[in-house]
């Protein structure tokens, strides 16, 4: 069926570590954002990245779409980055519906 | 911040209580969206307002009920809630909904923790 798998499920980190998260999607889609829930809840916008390579600080996402897949790369991680990471994506076939994947739980230790 | 103020951050409510959540966005944007995320679930779409009309209704119980008097605005009214129905509930606006939710980019509140004793 329709589905968003992220992996890994649980990650943790010394502080200053470099780490990947990955997404995976099962059809082709129109849209895919990535979204980091702090531990008060707050979903902030990271990045909306259908394909292609984006980059904002120690952060960047990339998406093949032709394969299925995005990954985000975390560098230099701080404990700040601690929280829940959210792939969403829009599928063709289903356009109109978000569908979020279970999410990544980063911790990050000093 | 993102643009995208939810109002109250906490709320215990009684089963046979009546409130609201409030979420408010001052980016000029024309779509605003309420979602559940309840524990270890993904996000789960409930409502999707466009120009202030609704568009999308995830087949969510009538004991919530969604309003959307102006596209700055946009209101979950409960009632006789179920402790089930404890979660985060979060706000988020886009653009416009296009050909989709996540054609332009969408910005979340801060959520609202409910708790229904």
């Amino acid at each position: 069926g329709i589905q968003v798998e992220q992996s890994p499920p649980d990650l943790i980190l010394q502080e200053g570590a470099n780490s990947t998260l990955r997404c995976n999607f099962s059809d082709s889609v129109n849209n895919l954002q990535w979204f980091h829930q702090n531990p008060w809840g707050q979903l902030i916008n990271l990045f909306y990245i259908p394909s292609g390579t984006k980059q904002n600080g120690r952060l960047s996402a990339t998406t093949v779409a032709t394969e299925r897949y995005s990954l985000l790369y975390i560098s230099s991680s701080q404990t700040t980055d601690s929280g829940v990471y959210f792939c969403a994506v829009e599928y063709v076939t289903n356009a109109g519906k978000s569908t979020f994947g279970d999410g990544t739980t980063l911790t990050v230790k000093p | 911040e993102t643009g995208v103020t939810q109002t109250p951050r906490h709320l215990v409510m009684g089963m046979t209580n009546k409130k609201s959540l409030k979420c408010e966005q001052h980016l000029g944007h024309n779509a605003m969206y309420w979602y559940k995320q309840s524990a270890k679930k993904p996000l789960e779409l409930m409502f999707v307002y466009s120009l202030e009309e609704r568009v999308e209704n995830n087949s969510v119980p009538s004991r919530f009920s969604p309003e959307c008097p102006n596209s700055s605005h946009l209101f979950l009214h409960l009632h006789t809630l179920q402790p089930e129905d404890s979660a985060l509930y979060l706000c988020a606006s886009s653009q416009d909904i296009g050909q989709g939710l996540l054609n332009t980019e969408a910005f979340f509140g801060q959520g609202t923790r409910l708790t229904v004793v």
